[in-house]
């Protein structure tokens, strides 16, 4: 079974410009969850979606969201980027009907210059 | 407030030496408790997990964990180390609302 596919790997912006990262879960799941990880802030929570709905939000400005389509397959976009934009962005996939086991995708590193 | 905590930052091993990596939680309830291992830029890779039943959970790579509901804990811990384990190990929680709160990390450095 393939495991969850994140891309690009690699995206270098400028502050300003918007960015759209894409994940593709593991077969058969459908919720997708999406963390950002920096040196500072460790790994927090940005959202999570099940079935093309959002179901939960973190602490983050409106510039940052995300959507799910019908095959579960989730995009997240970042706008106006801003220096602090630059972290690596995970993409979490699970069952979430039932059993919390997340697994993570290899992430995208964003560099915002 | 629901908070994970990973008292120690660093810490470092001799190759062959048992290791135990700390995790509490402030939670009024039993939450559903992962271990992850990521090595440097990369994802995160889940060592074991526990929901309920034995408190003692075995996982990948010879690791295992112990939920201690008194202390609110759940350690990680390895009988003998190599020199691949050397890697950031954070522990999550979820507190029943499909997110997970993480601690800040703990980086294991193997000296030979």
């Amino acid at each position: 079974k393939a495991g969850v596919t994140q891309t690009p790997r690699y995206l270098i912006k400028t502050r300003g410009q918007q960015v759209t990262l894409s994940c593709s879960p593991i077969s058969g799941h459908r919720s997708v969850s999406w963390y950002q990880q920096t040196p500072g802030q460790g790994l927090q929570f940005l959202f999570e979606y099940f079935s093309e709905t959002q179901r939960n939000k973190g602490n983050f400005p409106g510039r940052f969201s995300g959507r799910q389509f019908s095959n579960s397959r989730s995009e997240m976009n970042v706008s106006t980027l801003e220096l602090g934009d630059s972290a690596l962005y995970l993409c979490a996939s699970s069952r979430g009907d039932s059993g919390p086991e997340a697994f993570f995708g290899q992430g995208t590193r964003l560099t915002v210059v | 407030a629901q908070s994970v905590t990973q008292p120690d930052i660093h810490i470092t091993v001799s190759e062959g030496a048992s290791l135990e990596l700390r995790c509490n939680y402030s939670y009024g309830a039993t939450p559903y408790l992962f271990w992850y291992v990521q090595s440097p830029g990369q994802g995160l890779q889940l060592l074991l997990k526990y929901f309920s039943g034995d408190t003692l959970v075995q996982g990948i790579k010879g690791f295992e964990a112990e939920f201690k509901r008194s202390q609110s804990s759940f350690n990680l811990r390895k009988p003998s180390v190599h020199w691949s384990d050397a890697a950031e190990y954070f522990c999550a929680v979820n507190f029943g609302n499909e997110k997970l709160t993480f601690g800040t990390g703990t980086r294991l450095t193997i000296i030979p």
